[in-house]
């Protein structure tokens, strides 16, 4: 059971904005930046927002990252197909001293 | 360009022994910090240790203390892992990746930025009878 909370599936059709949320605690979320991550089927996971809200080179601007308190949130504006994928949220704890992964949402595009 | 390449990986029995390696390329490897990710099959990510860019500090996951060690050769840029005691339930691919920068003088601190911006192409460990 992981620390970090995520639902774990999402859905929207093609053009639609979707969020996916992360909670956590105080010694995680509450206190660090959370970075969130895509897996695609095959292919090693890919940084997709870091410290929060910042994008890496080469994901688009539709991808945004926020959060408030014990919780995060990703969101991705005019959906696309290729953005059918599984989403993980993580964060460092200062408790556990270690890093912490959500049990990730699949994300699916109708 | 910035890459990662694991190898080791392989099909072992329960009780046994495996050692993984991490070459880096691209970037300076002595002054980036190293996580282990693993994913087992059909499930999530699961972060299993980080070794600092020294060496000098090490961090492990509960389902993995006491049965990994984390090493570094940072004048050859690679890292290991070495695997003891291995369970079943240790099949997973296995990731290095490359964690937060520490200058001359200081490195973040690990709560404001661990890193994760690059990964292996990963290395598949099955421990089976």
């Amino acid at each position: 059971q992981s620390v970090l909370t995520q639902p774990p599936s999402a859905s929207g059709t093609p053009g639609q904005r979707v969020t996916i949320s992360c909670s956590g605690s105080r010694s995680n979320i509450g206190s660090n930046s959370v970075n969130w991550f895509q897996g695609l089927p095959g292919t090693a996971p890919k940084l997709v927002i870091f410290r929060n809200n910042q994008r890496p080179e080469g994901v688009p601007d539709r991808f945004s990252g926020s959060g408030s308190g014990t919780s995060a949130s990703l969101a991705i504006n005019g959906l696309q197909s290729e953005d059918e994928a599984d989403y993980y949220c993580a964060a460092w704890d200062d408790s556990l001293n270690r890093v912490l992964f959500g049990g990730g949402t699949k994300l699916t595009v109708l | 360009q910035e890459q990662l390449v694991e190898s080791g990986g392989g099909v072992v029995q329960p009780g046994r022994s495996l050692r993984l390696s991490c070459a880096a390329s691209g970037f300076n490897l002595s002054t980036y910090d190293i996580h282990w990710v693993r994913q087992a099959p059909g499930r999530g990510l699961e972060w299993v240790s980080l070794i600092s860019h020294d060496g000098s500090k090490k961090y492990y996951g509960d389902s993995v203390k006491g049965r990994l060690t984390l090493s570094r050769d940072n004048s050859k840029n690679t890292v290991f892992v070495q695997m003891d005691s291995l369970r079943v339930e240790d099949t997973a691919i296995y990731y290095c990746v490359k964690g937060r920068y520490c200058g001359r003088s200081s490195c973040y601190p690990l709560g404001y930025y661990y890193g994760m911006d690059v990964w292996g192409q990963g290395t598949t460990v099955t421990v089976s009878s």
